[in-house]
């Protein structure tokens, strides 16, 4: 099974700033990576798949990037509706699987 | 417009069972996978099970297989889960999510919680 790891855990930004969260790979999964943002009470909402293709409806603000195994998604000026928990899942392999989450809070 | 409701969620006793049911609409179910995700209390995502679009093949995490199953009924665009032999650990929110390129889980439903507790 591939092992999705997310740093940080949580990140404490303020509105405006740029966040940057990490999702590690265990083993090569290509460019087979899609990031999720969930709000409380709320069910998740694809953001980005293919590592960077972002997906119907979301901002230029959020992007994706690869090296590696090591995958960025990237939120560059931080709006109020931004603060959530956002995962990322791979689909190179079965099992899919999903990183642990980074909450984005606010500071 | 993508829909999806779940249904069949609550409180089942331990080694009991409970069928969940999504029903699809907006899009053509049957030309589509789909996939059950859940959420335990409190925690992150976790991938249940896929079905192909033609409902042919079926996939499974280590967790839940040999006790779930999932099925489809193209007929009524509803997506199944027979969860039997239930856990504590089984609690959890249960979501069922469309299918769009590759294993990418475009449009999710509003879930459905499955409590295990006696």
């Amino acid at each position: 099974e591939i092992v999705m790891t997310q740093s940080p855990a949580t990140l404490s930004m303020s509105p405006g700033d740029r966040a940057t969260l990490s999702c590690r790979a265990s083993q090569s999964v290509s460019s087979n990576l899609a990031w999720y943002q969930q709000k409380p009470g709320q069910a998740p909402r694809l953001l980005i798949y293919g590592a960077s293709t972002r997906a119907t409806g979301i901002p230029a603000r959020f992007s994706g990037s690869v090296s590696g195994t090591e995958f960025t998604l990237a939120i560059s000026s931080l709006q109020s509706e931004d603060f959530a928990v956002y995962y990322c899942q791979q689909y190179n392999n079965w099992p899919l699987t999903f990183g642990g989450g980074t909450k984005v809070e606010i500071k | 417009e993508v829909q999806l409701v779940e249904s069949g969620g609550g409180l089942v006793q331990p080694g009991g069972s409970q069928r969940l049911s999504c029903a699809a609409s907006g899009f053509t179910f049957s030309s589509y996978a789909m996939s059950w995700v859940r959420q335990a209390p409190g925690k992150g995502l976790e991938w249940v099970s896929a079905i192909s679009g033609g409902g042919g093949s079926t996939y499974f995490a280590d967790s839940v297989k040999g006790r779930f199953t999932m099925s489809r009924d193209t007929s009524k665009n509803t997506l199944f889960l027979q969860m039997n032999s239930l856990r504590a650990e089984d609690t959890a929110v249960y979501y069922c999510a469309k299918v769009g390129a590759g294993w990418v889980h475009d449009y999710w439903g509003q879930g459905t919680l499955v409590t295990v507790s006696s």
